[in-house]
């Protein structure tokens, strides 16, 4: 099926730890976005990238390492987990960019202990 | 620092009724405003308005967008319990793929 996937929807880690979090697209977009929600402050881009092998800093980069050696994947990691970072981590693609419209993955819900 | 301002924060009303959601904006260098729905899940597309005074029709929703007072309003009419989500306005500004987001309208709507 067509779409943007995220992998694993769930993730218990504890401080410390490294942690990778997927998210797959079939529509061929070039663009794609890492987001993370939380109460009282929306969405926040974390990451973007305008394709393959080409990435640059959001909003709140900051604990936080992507790639893009593929067009369809564009991982997000951890390097050393905080209680901070506990979230709800939204990946997103777009044909045209950020502020063109842009197609959802169903979120991975990340809590960090 | 760009800022996008949604109000109210949340709203209850009953299946049938009429509800104006706004979205007040204070950037640099605007490109273009997007509202979207989340249900449960993932936000889906709405609309994205570039122009004023340019009305963008979906069935029972409607948005426009003022740029001159920079804001935005979202209607939605003979409101359905399937309208019951967040909805969220986003303004692209400045660099290509700068978006802000704000912290969305709560919309329930009961039977």
């Amino acid at each position: 099926d067509a779409g943007i996937t995220q992998s694993p929807r769930y993730k218990i880690t504890e401080t410390g730890r490294q942690v990778t979090l997927m998210c797959h697209q079939t529509w061929s977009h070039s663009y794609m976005f890492w987001y993370r929600q939380d109460l009282g402050h929306g969405l926040r881009l974390i990451y973007y990238s305008a394709a393959a092998d080409i990435t640059d800093k959001g909003e709140v980069p900051d604990g936080y390492v992507v790639s893009r050696s593929k067009t369809e994947n564009f991982p997000l990691t951890l390097e050393s987990a905080t209680r901070s970072q506990t979230s709800v981590y939204f990946c997103a693609s777009s044909e045209w960019g950020g502020g063109q419209p842009q197609h959802f993955g169903d979120g991975t819900r990340l809590s960090i202990l | 620092e760009d800022k996008v301002v949604q109000s109210p924060l949340s709203l209850v009303v009953h299946e049938g009724d009429t509800v104006t959601l706004n979205c007040s904006y204070e950037v640099t260098n605007f490109r273009s405003l997007l509202w979207y729905k989340q249900e449960k899940k993932a936000p889906t597309f709405l609309f994205m308005l570039t122009s004023s005074g340019i009305e963008k029709k979906s069935g029972r929703l409607s948005s426009i967008l003022d740029k001159k007072e920079l804001f935005s309003i979202l209607n939605i009419t003979a409101t359905q319990t399937g309208d019951s989500a967040i909805y969220l306005c986003a303004v692209n500004s400045g660099g290509y793929q700068k978006v802000t987001f704000g912290t969305g309208t709560k919309l329930q709507v009961i039977p």
